[in-house]
C-alpha cells in the first residue's frame, strides 16, 4: 500500500523567508501527486499537481511553487514568504489502481 | 456557487445519537471520497464511492449518482467521533484532481 511521509509537521517562519516543504511516497512507482492548501476556516484547495518527474501543473496563481525532481518526491517551495501563505499544507497521491493517500500534512504560521 | 457544497458546516450532537452529513456536488464526476480531519490536521480516507452504498463499522456512506447527492451517516456516535468530515469529488479527466467541500465540524458531546 502507498505510504506518504510529509514533513515537518509544523513550521514558524518570518515573513520573507524561504520554503521547502517535501512529500516523499513508498509502495507505489508512478503516483500522481498533489499539494492541498487549506487557509483558516476554508476548506482544502488544489496548489500544484504533477503526473511524472518534471511535471507540474499549477491551479492557482500564487507565491509558491513545486518541484518534482524524483518519482516519488514532491516539494513545495517559495523564495520568500507572505503573511497570507500561512494555512495548512497536505500532499496527496493517487496511483491508477488505489485511490487516494494523504500525508499527516504541515501546518505553516508566517509571522 | 462550490462545485461541492456540504451541509451542514457544524454539527453537535449527543453521544449514541444517529449522525447524517450531505454533500452535493454539480460536476460530473469519477468518484467521491469521504474524508476525516482530526484536530491535529491529519486527513483519513474514510470511503470512496462511484455508486451506491458502502459501510463500514458504524459509518455508512451513500451516494445518487443522478441527484449528483452523497451522504455519510454515523451510527450509535461516540464523542471519539468528533472531528471534521470532508466530502471531495474526483474529475473525470487529466489528472483527476480532486475538488473539496469545506467541511462539516462534527461535535459528539458525552
Amino acid at each position: 500500500s502507498q505510504t506518504i511521509h510529509q514533513w515537518p509537521a509544523t513550521l514558524v517562519q518570518p515573513v520573507g523567508s524561504p520554503l521547502s516543504l517535501e512529500c516523499t511516497v513508498e509502495g507505489t512507482s508512478n503516483p500522481n501527486l498533489y499539494w492541498y492548501r487549506q487557509a483558516a476556516g476554508r476548506g482544502l484547495q488544489l496548489l500544484f499537481y504533477s503526473v511524472g518527474i518534471g511535471q507540474i501543473s499549477s491551479e492557482v496563481p500564487q507565491n509558491l511553487s513545486a518541484s518534482r525532481p524524483q518519482d516519488r518526491q514532491f516539494i513545495l517551495s517559495s523564495k520568500k514568504l507572505l503573511l497570507s501563505d500561512s494555512g495548512f499544507y497536505l500532499c496527496a497521491c493517487k496511483q491508477v489502481f488505489y485511490g487516494y493517500t494523504f500525508g499527516s500534512g504541515t501546518r505553516l504560521t508566517v509571522v | 456557487k462550490n462545485e461541492v457544497e456540504q451541509s451542514p458546516q457544524n454539527l453537535t450532537a449527543q453521544e449514541g445519537e444517529f449522525i447524517t452529513i450531505n454533500c452535493s456536488y454539480s460536476v460530473g464526476i469519477s468518484a467521491l471520497h469521504w474524508l476525516q480531519q482530526h484536530p491535529g490536521g491529519g486527513i483519513v480516507s474514510l470511503f470512496m464511492l462511484s455508486s451506491g452504498k458502502k459501510k463500514h463499522g458504524r459509518l455508512i456512506a451513500t451516494i445518487n449518482i443522478q441527484e449528483k447527492h452523497s451522504s455519510l451517516h454515523i451510527t450509535a456516535s461516540h464523542p471519539r467521533d468528533s472531528a471534521v468530515y470532508i466530502c471531495a469529488v474526483r474529475g473525470i479527466q487529466g489528472a483527476q484532481k480532486l475538488v473539496f467541500g469545506q467541511g462539516t465540524r462534527l461535535t459528539i458531546n458525552p
